[in-house]
């Protein structure tokens, strides 16, 4: 069973902390990904991943970068956290793509607020 | 420019009939279709898939149907059942490769089963 674990399930913090999220997989797989779900909007890809050093911006990465040192890590980083960054944050992770291979497999979330 | 899109926000169904769930999409070049299921406080799980070159797929109470020229597909559930209740996203991918697996996500709809 594939198991994505996520460091908290809820955060809150202050306008302008710098905020890390962590994100590991235990199943090897080479790609991860980072979105944030809004009410109405869905899941937005934030960044995503599909090798150790590798990275590349989804479809709202303003605000945010990422870092994967190690394949089974994948962090996503607030460097001055705001109110509208103010989201459930998942990850995800799945083998490298192609077909019925491009299944993800989801963390729990992390609600995070910020005031 | 939202390329997977699923107009309807919630649906409530009795218990017994059927839940139909509808997705669009506005890109050709996607060439896999996915719908995944969300609990409150979980992350989404995939539920079931489908190829562009097929038109139908089931996986026992559910059967996802692909209508490419309209760009539509949508997932059945029959009979539904209470614990069916949940948020249900739309998922689409392009040709594999160069994708990584990147997924488009739709917005969701809440599908509400009354006993």
């Amino acid at each position: 069973d594939v198991k994505v674990t996520q460091s908290s399930r809820y955060l809150v913090k202050r306008t302008g902390e710098k905020v890390f999220l962590e994100c590991v997989q235990d199943m090897d797989h080479e790609n991860m990904f980072w979105y944030r779900q809004d009410p109405g909007l869905g899941l937005r890809l934030i960044y995503f991943s599909y090798d150790v050093k590798m990275k590349e911006k989804g479809d709202i990465p303003e605000g945010y970068s990422v870092s994967r040192e190690k394949k089974e890590r994948f962090s996503l980083i607030l460097e001055s956290a705001s109110t509208n960054q103010t989201s459930m944050y998942l990850c995800a992770s799945s083998p490298l793509a192609g077909g019925p291979t491009d299944t993800q497999y989801f963390g729990p979330g992390t609600r995070l607020t910020v005031l | 420019d939202q390329q997977v899109k699923q107009n309807s926000p919630s649906l409530s169904v009795q218990e017994g009939r059927i839940s139909i769930l509808n997705c669009d999409y506005t890109n050709s070049m996607f060439d896999y279709f996915l719908w995944y299921k969300k609990y409150p406080a979980e992350g989404p799980t995939f539920l079931i898939s489908i190829s562009s070159i097929k038109d139908k797929n089931e996986d026992g109470r559910f059967t996802v149907f692909l209508n490419k020229s309209a760009k539509h597909l949508s997932l059945h559930i029959v009979p539904s059942q209470p614990g069916d209740s949940a948020v249900y996203f739309c998922a689409a991918s392009g040709a594999g490769g160069t994708s990584y697996g990147k997924l488009t996500f739709g917005q969701g709809t809440i599908l509400t089963v009354h006993p």
